[in-house]
């Protein structure tokens, strides 16, 4: 079956610095991968998503995440954490082309500090 | 053009109650989907309509959970009678179907449920 992985629960970090949050998942091919964002009191927004080709996908709010297919990640980065971006990121896999229920990891909740 | 709206945002009941949740998908999606979060788990799916039939309902927890989807538009989700290990955030996403290819999924805000 398949599976995500998002190790860290919780991440902290000053405001102007870079960020860089894991994913890993579990399936035998290659999936289709997305990260999505909660803020407090919204629904889920997707940030991003993966389905081929360039393995360095560019998403909305200046993030950006990478496919490994050696290391079956799809971390997500950014250069310059803003305050605003403080909330809850959601990464996901879909077995076939978006039409299969999407498998979530657990979530990793972004602090940003002054 | 209008999101994945759910309505209600909150609701509290009490064990043994009925309570029905509502989503009204982007319009001219096909594809419509509930998932559920319960307290410090992930996001998991509960079913999966294509307009009214239900696709995949692998995910529903037991027969206390009944999913309407009417005339392939908006959707129901009623838990009847209500227990405790319900509560949690209920999301429903919609997705577009065109030709062979499926496109991204979009989410609600959700509809926080707290059983008591």
């Amino acid at each position: 079956a398949q599976s995500v992985t998002q190790p860290d629960i919780h991440i902290t970090v000053s405001e102007g610095a870079s960020l860089e949050l894991r994913c890993n998942y579990s399936y035998g091919a290659t999936p289709y991968l997305f990260w999505y964002v909660q803020s407090p009191g919204q629904g889920l927004q997707l940030l991003l998503k993966y389905f081929s080709g360039d393995t360095l996908v560019q998403g909305i709010k200046g993030f950006e995440a990478e496919f490994k297919r050696s290391q079956s990640s799809f971390n997500l980065r950014k250069p310059s954490v803003h305050w605003s971006d403080a909330a809850e990121y959601f990464c996901a896999v879909d077995r076939v082309a978006g039409n299969t229920p999407l498998v979530f990891g657990k979530g990793t909740r972004l602090s940003v500090i002054a | 053009e209008a999101g994945v709206t759910q309505f209600p945002s909150h609701s509290v009941i009490e064990k043994g109650q009925t309570v029905t949740l509502r989503c009204d998908p982007i319009s001219g999606h096909d594809n419509l989907y509930w998932y559920r979060r319960v307290m410090g788990k992930e996001i998991k799916f509960l079913l999966h309509f294509v307009k009214e039939s239900k696709q995949d309902e692998s995910g529903m927890p037991n027969n206390r959970f009944l999913a309407e989807r009417t005339g392939g538009t908006y959707s129901t989700l009623k838990v009847q009678p209500a227990e405790l290990e319900d509560s949690g955030v209920y999301f429903c996403a919609s997705s577009l179907t065109s030709g062979i290819y499926t496109y991204e999924q979009y989410f609600g805000p959700g509809t926080r449920l707290t059983v008591t």
